[in-house]
């Protein structure tokens, strides 16, 4: 079956442009994450969206970042006014919480250039 | 809150030798535990996960790892490495309702020939 799908797979921004990332879940996953990924950094977690709950947007480093999930389904992670620091690889996982499962399931991810 | 050490950032292993990645995680609340590889170039993907049960739990490509409670550690061990290990390896922890998930900041495997 499909897995997760994210595009673009690079993006090339100008600093202080905002760029919108998008990622297709695997169909009939509740759960929804993003992370950012920088080198040295690990994954850092950024938003997480469960059905119809509110997300849980603890992680999001400012008000520029904001990510919405449309029907339960496709999310898209906008950066407003992008910044150099913002240059990172930007992860999307889903998961289905059923029980015995939980794990999560990655996309390939989009790398985020800010020049 | 949770939050996941993994206590080395970089692991050189000649092949076929044996290996071990620590993990250790902090929380106040039962949990579920993953480890995840990177390999160059590519996605995470999971290697192995311990929900319940027997605290020895068997991966992909011949990994294992043990849960201990008590020393709230989740260490990952093969017994003999390839040069195909080489990756990036990722301890992570969520709470057992299953959301948010913590992960390490990473140990890069490396095999040497």
């Amino acid at each position: 079956g499909a897995g997760v799908s994210q595009s673009p797979s690079n993006k090339v921004t100008e600093k202080g442009k905002d760029v919108e990332l998008r990622c297709d879940p695997i169909s009939g996953h509740t759960a929804l994450y993003w992370y950012r990924q920088s080198l040295g950094q690990g994954l850092e977690f950024l938003i997480y969206f469960q059905g119809n709950s509110a997300p849980d947007k603890s992680g999001l480093p400012s008000d520029r970042f904001s990510a919405e999930r449309t029907g339960g389904s496709v999310s898209t992670l906008t950066i407003q006014r992008t910044q150099q620091e913002d240059s990172a690889v930007y992860l999307c996982a889903s998961s289905s919480t059923g029980h015995g499962s939980y794990e999560q399931y990655f996309g390939p991810g989009t790398r985020l250039t800010v020049t | 809150a949770q939050s996941v050490t993994q206590l080395d950032s970089q692991v050189p292993v000649f092949e076929e030798a044996p290996v071990e990645l620590r993990c250790n995680y902090s929380s106040s609340v039962s949990v579920y535990l993953f480890w995840y590889v990177q390999y160059p170039n590519q996605g995470l993907q999971l290697l192995l996960k311990y929900l319940s049960g027997s605290t020895l739990v068997k991966g992909i490509n011949g990994f294992e790892a043990e849960f201990n409670k008590s020393q709230t550690s989740f260490h990952l061990r093969k017994p003999s490495v390839h040069i195909s290990d080489t990756a990036e390896y990722f301890c992570a922890v969520s709470r057992n309702t299953g959301n948010q998930f913590y992960f390490g900041t990473g140990t890069s495997l490396t095999v040497i020939p």
